[in-house]
């Protein structure tokens, strides 16, 4: 079976520092990968989402970026974090070529101090 | 006004009782409808996923979709503690990178 991996799962970071947040998929080949970022009381927002190794796609101008250096691992940077980053980071798959439902890991938690 | 509108709650409900959780939208070219599950701190959880117009069951849940009013509900059947968290209506055209999420409606299932 397939199982998604988000760590760490909570981290506080001062304003300016970089950041790094790594998802695997295990199980499946040439997943879609995609990063949300879900706050308080509002809906999910698609910030990436890659169908392949090095192919990214933005939604969102913002301060982050993402890369997919292998064909299951999806990474969340920033070189330097503003407070407004603070929020709920979620990595999802789906099949690739298919209609498929969005699988999500247990996300992290960012708060920027 | 937003693609998916869903009633934010918070719900309680007494443990056994039977839950209604709805969705409607704008969009009439979604074909396909989701349901998740969020504990909280946690991410979300695939509960019900349905194409067509109709009921689907799965346990105690059933999903119903009816597009020509735009309208989506979850029902939950007797009721559990456990059952307590977020539940998210999502949907999409046919791809996942366009898929629409409710804001969620908060469900506490007292015992």
């Amino acid at each position: 079976s397939q199982t998604i991996h988000q760590w760490p799962a909570t981290l506080v970071q001062p304003v300016g520092s970089p950041l790094s947040l790594e998802c695997t998929v295990e199980g499946t080949s040439n997943p879609n990968l995609y990063w949300y970022r879900q706050a308080a009381g509002r809906g999910l927002q698609l910030l990436f989402y890659s169908v392949g190794i090095g192919q990214i796609s933005s939604e969102v101008p913002q301060n982050l970026s993402a890369s997919r250096p292998q064909d299951r691992q999806f990474i969340l940077s920033s070189k330097k974090l503003l407070l407004s980053d603070s929020g709920f980071y979620l990595c999802a798959w789906s099949v690739q070529g298919a209609v498929s439902p969005l699988h999500f890991g247990n996300g992290t938690r960012l708060t920027v101090t | 006004q937003k693609e998916v509108e869903q009633d934010p709650g918070p719900l309680s409900v007494p443990e056994g009782a039977i839950v209604s959780l709805n969705c409607t939208y704008s969009n009439s070219a979604f074909q396909y409808f989701m349901w998740y599950r969020q504990y909280s701190r946690k991410g979300p959880e695939l509960l019900m996923y349905t194409y067509s117009s109709g009921n689907k069951e799965d346990g105690r849940f059933t999903a119903q979709v009816d597009k020509s009013s735009k309208y989506i509900s979850l029902f939950i059947r007797d009721s559990q503690p456990s059952d307590s968290a977020t539940y998210l209506c999502a949907m999409e055209a046919g791809s996942a990178r366009q898929l629409t999420f409710g804001s969620g409606t908060q469900l506490t299932v007292l015992p």
